[in-house]
């Protein structure tokens, strides 16, 4: 069955440091991946995509992901962390079917940053 | 993306009753999505609502407990029914974008039943 594992539910990072957040998949064919954040009150949006080509993806707010096949992951890193990206994120996998995608998410990794 | 709008943005509703669920989209779209974010949890896809068509419930969720409507190609209802306090959730729409594989969230509706 298809499935997406985020092992750290929480991660705290200092303001300025380098993030990465890890992802692995389970499914059977060529996945299509996605992060999303969730702030605090707020509903879901969209950090980047990966359908296929380039297996370095970049995203909105400075945020990049790279799809490793080999080890079933889509980790989403970002260089530099803000104060502003405190927040939950989510990875998720489509399962195309039927003419849709349907998406199955991870548990989700909690992110504080501090000063 | 479409933007994507939900009424109510908050409740707190008595054990027993229904509320309805509102979800607008400022442009035409085939799929609309309900989903339940429970607390602390992530999101679990509650239905499937196609324009014309029956909603597509998942496992674990029935239509007389999570009736949807789907009138036109901007808008959604989804009611919560006979609620109890396990109903307490953000529930939350979503479309598909133009590729029809991404979705595009709303903001959520957080409920609470006392």
């Amino acid at each position: 069955a298809q499935s997406v594992t985020q092992p750290d539910i929480h991660i705290t990072v200092s303001e300025g440091a380098s993030l990465e957040l890890r992802c692995n998949y389970s499914y059977g064919a060529t996945p299509y991946l996605f992060w999303y954040v969730q702030s605090p009150g707020q509903g879901l949006q969209l950090l980047l995509k990966y359908f296929s080509g380039d297996t370095l993806v970049q995203g909105i707010k400075g945020f990049e992901a790279e799809f490793k096949r080999s080890q079933s992951s889509f980790n989403l890193r970002k260089p530099s962390v803000h104060w502003s990206d405190a927040a939950e994120y989510f990875c998720a996998v489509g399962v195309f079917s039927g003419g849709y995608n349907k998406l199955i998410f991870g548990a989700g990794t909690r992110l504080a940053v501090h000063p | 993306s479409a933007v994507i709008s939900q009424k109510p943005s908050r409740d707190i509703c008595q054990r027993g009753t229904s509320l309805t669920i509102q979800c607008q989209v400022d442009s035409q779209v085939t799929m609309m999505f309900w989903y339940r974010q429970q607390p602390g949890q992530s999101l679990t896809l509650i239905a499937t609502a196609n324009q014309g068509s029956e909603a597509t419930y998942e496992s674990g969720f029935v239509i007389d407990k999570f009736p949807i409507s789907r009138p036109n190609l901007t808008f959604s209802t989804l009611t919560v029914s006979n609620m109890s306090p396990e109903d307490s959730s953000i529930y939350l729409c979503s479309v598909t974008g133009t590729g029809y594989l991404e979705q595009y969230f709303g903001p959520g509706t957080r409920l609470t039943v006392t």
